[in-house]
């Protein structure tokens, strides 16, 4: 499976602020995926990102919110923007496998806002 | 109803015994389910995938499918205390997309 790594690891920010995650992966992939993950809870994917077009969000998601760049075949970025401490999180990105559905993720960006 | 569901847990077993963790689905067009451990603090790591009917065994590991039943479990022979984490279900939807359960938390006890 590709090597995905994701910046920063964590961060602490305060609200009204926003931060840029990125996610780099070693290998060309179509599909890249945005999820979030509350505190004791599963995976809520955010939205899906493809190489040369817009971002497709998730019900409950809006790009001012959450905007995504995806410049190439191994690098994509999700901003938080304008954080609250609602916005707390791991945020992971994944990509998709050699099989249909399979999908890997990153280490993940543990976000806490103050 | 929820698109995928599993019990929260904590499931508790002792260490060498089976454990069983069960994931019921309500899509009845679904044609593959994946199941992922996270252990506290990581990322999900994929473990296993099915898309058929039946049993599929990958050493300790093996996912079984009812499509009929539309339920899908794993389970965990010889048991370790390195398997203690939370699994995850996980089903298609839509393109190439995944939704997730809950997550059960194991819990192996020495």
């Amino acid at each position: 499976s590709a090597v995905i790594s994701q910046k920063p690891s964590r961060d602490i920010c305060q609200r009204g602020t926003s931060l840029t995650i990125q996610c780099q992966v070693d290998s060309q992939v179509t599909m890249m995926f945005w999820y979030r993950q509350q505190p004791g809870q599963s995976l809520t994917l955010i939205a899906t990102a493809n190489q040369g077009s817009e971002a497709t969000y998730e019900s409950g998601f809006v790009i001012d919110k959450f905007p995504i760049s995806r410049p190439n075949l191994t690098f994509s970025t999700l901003t938080v923007s304008n954080m609250s401490p609602e916005d707390s999180s791991i945020y992971l990105c994944s990509v998709e496998g050699s099989s249909s559905y399979e999908q890997y993720f990153g280490p993940g960006t543990r976000l806490t806002v103050t | 109803q929820k698109e995928v569901e599993q019990n929260s847990g904590p499931l508790s077993v002792p260490e060498g015994a089976i454990a069983s963790l069960n994931c019921t689905y309500s899509d009845r067009g679904s044609q593959s389910f994946f199941w992922y451990r996270q252990y506290s603090g990581k990322s999900p790591e994929l473990i296993m995938s099915i898309y058929s009917n039946g049993d599929k065994e990958d050493g300790r590991f093996t996912a079984q499918l009812n499509k009929a039943s539309q339920y899908v479990s794993l389970l965990i022979r010889d048991s370790q205390p390195s398997d203690s984490a939370t699994y995850l279900c996980a089903s298609p939807r839509g393109y190439n997309k995944l939704i997730f359960g809950a997550g059960t938390r194991l819990a192996v006890h020495p």
